[in-house]
């Protein structure tokens, strides 16, 4: 299985918006609605920021979105904020009943 | 609040086995409602899906690891351990052990990793 694809960085002002792409197959993305996205901070653990293409978790800010159409899942970030400042990665179970990681985007708040 | 926790042994020499242990706290790791994972990451590189158990048992591997990879569960000790068999300066890496819910298919919970190096 082949690692998702996402860019290797992002910037963007305090106050814009931000999309982080992340491709894959019809194995992959395109099979599932089970893509996740995950925010890493230098030395952290990941933490899930969206579950199931577009689902929000308790405590995460509205800020967050997720979508997907076709092999192509996004993240987006609205208002950005200081603190939006990480590594971002994208998830996908597969069809062969495993979990495929992006390469990773590093998020730059100029 | 439930809580996950890598122990083991920081260093290994090449062609030996990496053994990692995940304790959880704060759920039961009989429930049978979730999955438990490991995942890794070398210094500067993205995230590798390793494998993963249930508490019957039943696993599944990332084929591209899957001859090298034992993952098993002790529920008596709510801990589930990882083997990686000989293993090279490319296994150097932050290894997570994270909790998947069974009918979803996100990791909820994760670690806080532990980094172990393979170096003679």
């Amino acid at each position: 299985q082949s690692a998702l694809t996402q860019p290797a960085s992002v910037s963007g002002s305090p106050g814009q918006s931000i999309t982080i792409s992340c491709t894959g197959t019809n194995s992959d993305v395109g099979g599932y609605d089970f893509v996740s996205w995950y925010q890493q901070n230098p030395g952290k653990a990941p933490k899930l920021m969206i579950s199931e293409v577009s689902n929000r978790p308790s405590g995460v800010s509205d800020r967050f979105s997720g979508s997907k159409s076709g092999n192509t899942a996004s993240l987006t970030i609205s208002g950005l904020q200081a603190e939006d400042e990480a590594d971002y990665y994208c998830s996908s179970y597969t069809s062969i009943s495993t979990w495929v990681f992006g390469g990773g985007t590093r998020l730059t708040v100029l | 609040q439930v809580q996950l926790q890598e122990s083991g042994p920081g260093l290994v020499k090449p062609s030996q086995t990496l053994s990692l242990t995940c304790t959880v706290s704060g759920d039961s790791i009989t429930t049978g409602t979730y999955y438990w994972s490991w995942i890794r990451q070398p210094a500067g590189k993205g995230l590798e899906w390793i494998g993963r158990i249930y508490s019957s048992g039943s696993t599944k591997y990332n084929p591209s690891l899957r001859s090298r990879v034992t993952i098993t569960v002790d529920t008596s000790m709510s801990q589930f351990s990882l083997k990686l068999s000989s293993v090279a300066a490319a296994d150097t890496a932050v290894y997570f052990c994270a909790r998947v819910p069974s009918f979803d298919r996100f990791f909820d919970y994760w670690g806080q990793g532990i980094l172990v190096t393979v170096s003679s």
